[in-house]
């Protein structure tokens, strides 16, 4: 399964709202599609397990959605900590996991 | 708190191999699916290989089967990779990781670096 991810940069400020998609070439079970971030030289750190839920620590501006081939994660208001590239990845329930090629939300 | 650390990192030639380890600690070590995963410079990551606790379910990337080997001493709290016949784009940083299919992959070490180059 070929996970593609749109925009490729998201140019934002500091308490915008971003919408962050992730398409898959084929549909993917919600219990199987998980979202990363990973900043410079570090790294990656779960954000979203199974499509919706925050993983331990993670603030609740960060929510997940979606089905089929369709998923998105949204962060209601960036924190300067925000800023960093966004993965998202699947398990296509058989034998092979991929992650998707990234967004990068950088500081307009 | 759950610690990863990796290490056997290096530069090796073509062809050549290199087994990386990880120590893992801060958790119950056998009851966790582990894995690595891998990232070229200034590329997506990329899965490798993946194992059960037990280590009866275990599945590798395309890009690695038949020349990689993931293992794992619960005893030791330790996960392995052997890579053999290494080629030039095996060249990433590997990540020991923590997690499953379901849970998403919760906890990742800083990583070792491996470059293959003649």
């Amino acid at each position: 399964i070929v996970l593609t991810q749109s925009p490729v940069t998201l140019s934002l400020s500091p308490g915008d709202g971003a919408t962050l998609s992730c398409r898959a070439s084929q549909s993917v079970g919600r219990a199987y599609l998980h979202w990363y971030q990973q900043k410079p030289g570090q790294a990656p750190r779960l954000l979203i397990y199974a499509t919706s839920n925050r993983a331990a620590g993670i603030p609740d501006r960060f929510s997940g959605g979606g089905s089929g081939t369709d998923f998105t994660l949204t962060i209601s208001r960036l924190g300067p900590e925000d800023f960093a590239v966004y993965y998202c990845q699947q398990y296509d329930g058989i034998s092979r996991f991929s992650f998707g090629p990234g967004t990068k939300v950088d500081i307009k | 708190q759950v610690h990863l650390v990796e290490s056997g990192g290096g530069l090796v030639k073509p062809g050549g191999s290199l087994r990386l380890s990880c120590a893992a600690s801060g958790f119950t070590f056998s009851d966790h699916y582990m894995s690595w995963f891998r990232q070229a410079p200034g590329e997506r990551l990329e899965w490798v290989a993946y194992m059960d606790s037990g280590s009866r379910y275990i599945i590798y990337a395309d890009s690695v089967k038949g020349r990689f080997t993931i293992s794992r001493d619960n005893a030791r709290s330790s996960l392995f990779l052997q890579m053999s016949s290494l080629r030039v784009d095996d060249t990433a940083m590997y990540y020991c990781v923590r997690g499953s299919s379901l849970t998403g992959f919760d906890a990742w070490g800083q990583g070792t670096l491996v470059t293959v180059s003649s």
